[in-house]
């Protein structure tokens, strides 16, 4: 089955700066990659994605990158606010699975 | 608010009881999936149903049961509790995209 790796476990930034989450997949025939923030005590919330037929997307200050050859995907947040402080999940699912695939989430600290 | 409600909210019971979850979709969707939510497993699959039949399976426990009703709305059967099974429900629902949107969550603690 998918397994999904997710780098870094815990990452800090400036406010103001870049923060980058990656994550690997292993199956080739995974198509869709969601990634979702995690506030304390709520749901995960899906904030962007991405399908395999396309190499970047962005949403205002969140861009996601796949690297279908090698197998990855990340995630960018440029001029990280507080509010951006949460923990992210990558996912990956095939097409005609809807099972998602989960990363083991990045707690992201924004420094004010 | 993603539009998918969950209750109870928290729930507290004993080693050796059953609960129920409930689940009730965004307006529309017709797929709902349950996950389970610990802190050394990460967010895990358990179920999926669409338009009331089971879809897809994944690491759920025999003790575990669900079901998606005519109105769609959901539950998830939790029996013979054991103190592993402490940790965060969440129910998701998705659209025709396979976009998958989550409820809030319920906390389950077994004592």
């Amino acid at each position: 089955g998918e397994n999904v790796e997710q780098h870094p476990s815990t990452l800090s930034v400036q406010e103001g700066d870049s923060a980058v989450i990656k994550c690997t997949y292993s199956d080739s025939a995974s198509n869709y990659f969601p990634w979702y923030k995690q506030e304390l005590g709520k749901g995960p919330q899906l904030i962007i994605d991405i399908r395999s037929n396309v190499g970047e997307k962005k949403d205002q200050r969140i861009a996601v990158t796949l690297n279908k050859t090698a197998k990855h995907f990340s995630l960018h947040i440029t001029e990280t606010q507080p509010e951006d402080s949460a923990v992210y999940f990558c996912a990956a699912n095939a097409f005609g699975n809807e099972k998602l695939t989960f990363g083991t989430g990045t707690r992201l600290t924004i420094i004010p | 608010d993603s539009g998918v409600t969950q209750t109870p909210k928290h729930l507290i019971t004993a080693t050796g009881q059953r609960v129920t979850l409930r689940c009730s979709p965004r307006s529309g969707d017709l797929s709902v999936y349950w996950y389970q939510q610990s802190l050394d497993q990460g967010l895990q699959f358990l179920i999926q149903y669409y338009n009331g039949e089971e879809r897809a399976k994944g690491n759920i426990l025999e003790r575990f049961s669900a079901q998606q009703f005519p109105d769609l709305h959901s539950e998830l059967n939790l029996s013979s509790l054991e103190l592993g099974d402490s940790a965060l429900y969440f129910c998701a629902s998705s659209n025709t995209f396979g976009e998958q949107y989550f409820g809030p969550g319920t906390r389950l603690t077994v004592t």
